[in-house]
């Protein structure tokens, strides 16, 4: 168990529609990460928060977004969903910055739009 | 920029054989490198890491070397286990960076 929760595990959804995906840092980590897994497996970096603020910005489609709010938890939102955006989404969090600092990631979110 | 690339995948092995998993990269700067393991409908979890040039990274029997000169930090085991059977990340992050820089993955598949 890595500390990190997400929720929910599964979403199954229709195109076109908006949906909510949840993430708990671990306790006092103040860098939130969010990362896509495509079904051949490839990991693509969305975007991170540190402490409320947008640290750095990757391949993120401009219908998703995401925020962090005070208590640390972030969230991803993904809207006028396609059927290539069904994938495995993580979260993972950071203690602090620094390059020798690893990622805990949680079990991630599966989504399936239909 | 910075980028890593890690050897394609699937690889196939019978168990108590020799693992090796080729990771070279390109960095600006001085990254610190490291090995995620992802088991089947789990996330990434940290393998081992190196944080300077020829440091050793090992764990669970696996080892990887920063080699500098290389650019390179491939991922050895000398006898794998059924239950290696996973994708494994090589990934960097870069002194000042924020981001972490993961590769394709590889596929281990380690048979009876």
């Amino acid at each position: 168990d890595s500390g990190v929760t997400q929720t929910p595990k599964h979403l199954i959804t229709a195109t076109g529609q908006r949906v909510t995906l949840r993430c708990s840092p671990r306790s006092g980590d103040l860098s939130v990460y969010w990362y896509q897994q495509s079904l051949d497996q490839g990991l693509q970096f969305l975007i991170q928060y540190y402490n409320g603020e947008e640290r750095a910005k990757g391949n993120i489609l401009e219908r998703f977004s995401a925020q962090q709010f005070p208590d640390l938890h972030s969230e991803l939102n993904l809207s006028s969903l396609e059927l290539g955006d069904s994938a495995l989404y993580f979260c993972a969090s950071r203690a602090r910055e620094g390059a020798d600092n690893e990622q805990f990631f949680g079990p991630g979110t599966r989504l399936t739009v239909l | 920029g910075n980028s890593v690339t890690q050897m394609e995948g699937p690889v196939t092995l019978s168990e108590e054989a020799f693992l090796t998993i080729n990771c070279t990269y390109t960095a600006t700067g001085y990254p610190s490198l490291f090995w995620y393991v992802q088991y089947p409908g789990e996330g990434l979890q940290l393998l081992l890491k190196a944080t300077k040039a020829d440091d050793k990274g090992s764990n669970k029997g696996f080892e990887a070397t920063y080699r500098k000169e290389t650019t390179s930090f491939h991922l050895e085991k000398g006898s794998v286990q059924v239950s290696d059977s996973a994708v494994y990340f090589c990934a960097l992050t870069v002194t000042g960076g924020f981001k972490t820089i993961f590769g394709a993955g590889t596929r281990l598949f380690v048979k009876a």
